[in-house]
């Protein structure tokens, strides 16, 4: 069984500062990571995957995540928030089987200080 | 670039009255979802489907929920009688071009409003 843990409910930085959003990760087998977001009043999107290959992981708008096994995290972080990235953002896990649930994080705010 | 596109955008309806949320998902994926988000409450799995089959469901899939891929391209999510707690955002997805591929990303649509007055 797979759960994820996002540890904040609510982030708030201000522009042009460091973003950090928190994700732990409990899977049985090795699981697939990902971050989507989700602006206001829109679908969400994926922002960045993890599968097994590199760690380090980029993804779109300047984003990346780190996988850390021996922590069971895969935090998000962006060097400088922009005020475009205030949204919610979800941590979720996919294990590895054929049918495998896909777990949401309970989410996170993001939100951005002029 | 392909996506899931979802409609209505947004259904009214009264408790009791059934509902049908259409999905189309992307041409070449072959497993498709349903999660709902309750205002202000996290995004939860409903069910997934393969092969002209549901693979999974939770427990809030109960026998008021059904799901039918009808024409080979539209997904469909039914709920027969409806009720208040029914009110929800309700996400359609899809993901993988091949049988064995199960560690790819969903693709969501933009989801349907459902309020259930």
């Amino acid at each position: 069984a797979q759960s994820v843990t996002q540890l904040d409910s609510h982030v708030s930085v201000s522009e042009g500062t460091p973003v950090l959003l928190r994700c732990n990760y409990s899977s049985s087998y090795s699981p697939s990571l990902f971050w989507y977001v989700q602006h206001p009043n829109k679908g969400l999107q994926l922002l960045l995957k993890y599968t097994s290959a590199a760690t380090l992981v980029k993804g779109i708008n300047g984003f990346e995540a780190e996988f850390k096994k021996s922590e069971t995290s895969f935090h998000l972080t962006k060097p400088s928030a922009h005020m475009s990235d205030a949204a919610e953002y979800f941590c979720v896990v996919r294990g590895y089987s054929s049918a495998s649930k896909i777990i949401f994080g309970s989410g996170t705010r993001l939100s951005i200080r002029p | 670039e392909p996506e899931v596109t979802q409609t209505p955008s947004h259904q009214v309806t009264q408790m009791g009255q059934e509902v049908i949320l259409r999905c189309v998902p992307i041409s070449n994926h072959l497993y498709f979802y349903w999660y709902r988000q309750i205002l202000g409450q996290k995004v939860e799995f409903l069910v997934s489907f393969y092969n002209n089959e549901i693979s999974e469901k939770s427990e809030i899939f109960d026998d008021q929920f059904s799901v039918e891929r009808p024409d080979g391209s539209n997904f469909t999510l039914k709920i027969r009688s409806t009720k208040l707690e029914d009110s929800a955002m309700y996400f359609c997805a899809s993901s993988g071009p091949s049988g064995g591929a199960h560690t790819g990303e969903l693709f969501f649509g933009e989801g349907s409003r459902l309020t259930v007055l």
